[in-house]
């Protein structure tokens, strides 16, 4: 199986700062990755699909980047809503995997 | 707007058998592949089971392979998982999520649905 990793498991910031949440995966995955978010109380939201591709409906302040094994979500300048957990996902192959996940925090 | 409401959660013993259901609305259901996804408690996510729109591919993870069994109703809007031989690890929250046509990631998901295996 393809093991994704989240190395971060928290990431304390401000609203207005920008942080990169990193996942890396166990072989190549080519760009099949993508990344959600939860919300206390909400459904998991798909962000990007395709390492970088913005699902209709995601704020252009998010980004995804990367190829192969490592891969990158961007958010500039945090909004008070973006503070959550972010988890990315392989779908190179099955089974689908899932990173650890971040959990995004105020600081 | 797409809707999925998982049910048929509960407190099961071990070995025993549970049967999930996800009605589906705010889409033509029978056009989309649809999943099961889990998450034990405190620990991360773990995909379940797959099956295409027509019920003609049909995918388990190893951990539940032989024991759980996914299947839809189309006619109903409904998707299912029935899981027997419960065991302890399989407590979990159990997602419903919709694969995005054309793509093998997961567009919607359901608000979940808790399976507790204790006795």
């Amino acid at each position: 199986d393809v093991q994704m990793t989240q190395s971060l498991s928290y990431l304390a910031a401000s609203p207005g700062e920008s942080v990169s949440i990193s996942c890396k995966a166990s072989k190549s995955i080519s760009n099949y990755l993508a990344w959600y978010q939860q919300k206390p109380g909400e459904a998991y939201k798909l962000l990007i699909y395709s390492g970088s591709t913005l699902q209709s409906g995601t704020p252009s302040r998010f980004s995804g980047s990367g190829s192969g094994t490592d891969f990158t979500l961007t958010i500039r300048s945090l909004e008070p809503e973006d503070f959550g957990l972010y988890y990315c996902q392989q779908y190179y192959e099955k089974p689908y995997t899932f990173g650890a996940g971040t959990k995004l925090e105020l600081k | 707007e797409v809707q999925l409401v998982e049910s048929g959660g509960g407190l099961v013993q071990p070995g025993r058998s549970l049967k999930l259901s996800c009605l589906a609305s705010g889409f033509t259901f029978s056009n989309y592949g649809m999943n099961w996804i889990r998450q034990a408690p405190g620990k991360g996510l773990e995909w379940v089971a797959s099956i295409s729109s027509s019920s003609s591919y049909i995918y388990y993870a190893d951990t539940v392979k032989g024991r759980f069994t996914i299947s839809r109703d189309n006619a109903k809007n409904t998707l299912y998982l029935q899981m027997t031989s419960l065991r302890s690890e399989d407590t979990a929250l159990y997602y419903c999520a919709r694969h995005r046509l054309g793509g093998h990631y997961f567009d919607y998901w359901g608000q979940g649905v808790m399976v507790t295996v204790s006795s």
